[in-house]
């Protein structure tokens, strides 16, 4: 089953303007990733948040994390064409060795 | 990124057929994972290793079958494909601790 739930599914916006994507999850974690993979590619981790942190940034990238909710969300500002990518949010219990559960994902397409 | 490679990229194979997916990190790190990526099923997790010598099985570990003799190296095999097992498979690894994931450019499997 699938710890992390993505939403939405599929967002398309234009260049420069910001793209938010939503993540929720059912059990407890440690941390709680976010992942982006583009086409035939493999995915490749962009921020890692802990479950003591509320808000994390990187770069036009920011995070935030409300485990009362077990709900993430992941803003990209300002966002690219090469923004264009599917994002995966991905939920670490803390005691399964890094064995990490991901969900569906979001398609971000960002048009130039 | 050459720290992990995956081969073959593409793999076409007949029903019944043994077919072994390669997996290679450069890091030394300790812990591996194969995953699998389907439409509407996100990536799962198939067996997870933590050590050379120390596999475990995920999420959906029916039909497959790893080995672990050296750290670098952590090979899937489908010991006789069924047309379920078409799919795009990811090898990861990661180091000690709550470090993320560093993931291969997958292996797209198809059984026909």
């Amino acid at each position: 089953s699938q710890q992390g739930e993505e939403d939405p599914q599929a967002l398309s916006i234009q260049e420069g303007e910001n793209a938010t994507m939503n993540c929720s999850y059912k059990t407890s974690i440690n941390n709680l990733q976010w992942y982006r993979q583009n086409s035939g590619r493999g995915l490749v981790h962009l921020i890692l948040i802990r479950s003591n942190e509320r808000e994390k940034h990187s770069g036009r990238l920011r995070v935030t994390l409300d485990t009362s909710k077990k709900s993430s969300s992941l803003l990209i500002t300002a966002s690219r064409a090469a923004d264009t990518a599917s994002y995966f949010c991905a939920t670490d219990p803390g005691w399964s060795y890094g064995k990490l559960t991901f969900g569906q994902g979001t398609i971000l397409t960002v048009h130039p | 990124d050459a720290g992990i490679t995956q081969s073959p990229r593409y793999k076409i194979t007949e029903t019944g057929r043994q077919v072994t997916l390669m997996c290679h990190q450069t890091w030394s790190h300790s812990y591996m994972f194969w995953y699998r990526q389907d439409l509407g099923h996100g990536l799962r997790l198939i067996y997870y290793s933590a050590a050379a010598d120390i596999t475990d099985k995920g999420e959906v570990p029916d039909g497959y079958v790893v080995s672990r003799s050296k750290t670098e190296n952590f090979p899937l095999t489908l010991e006789s494909a069924t047309r379920s097992q078409t799919s795009v498979y990811f090898c990861a690894s990661h180091g000690q601790g709550a470090s993320p994931l560093h993931f291969g450019n997958g292996t797209r499997l198809t059984v026909t």
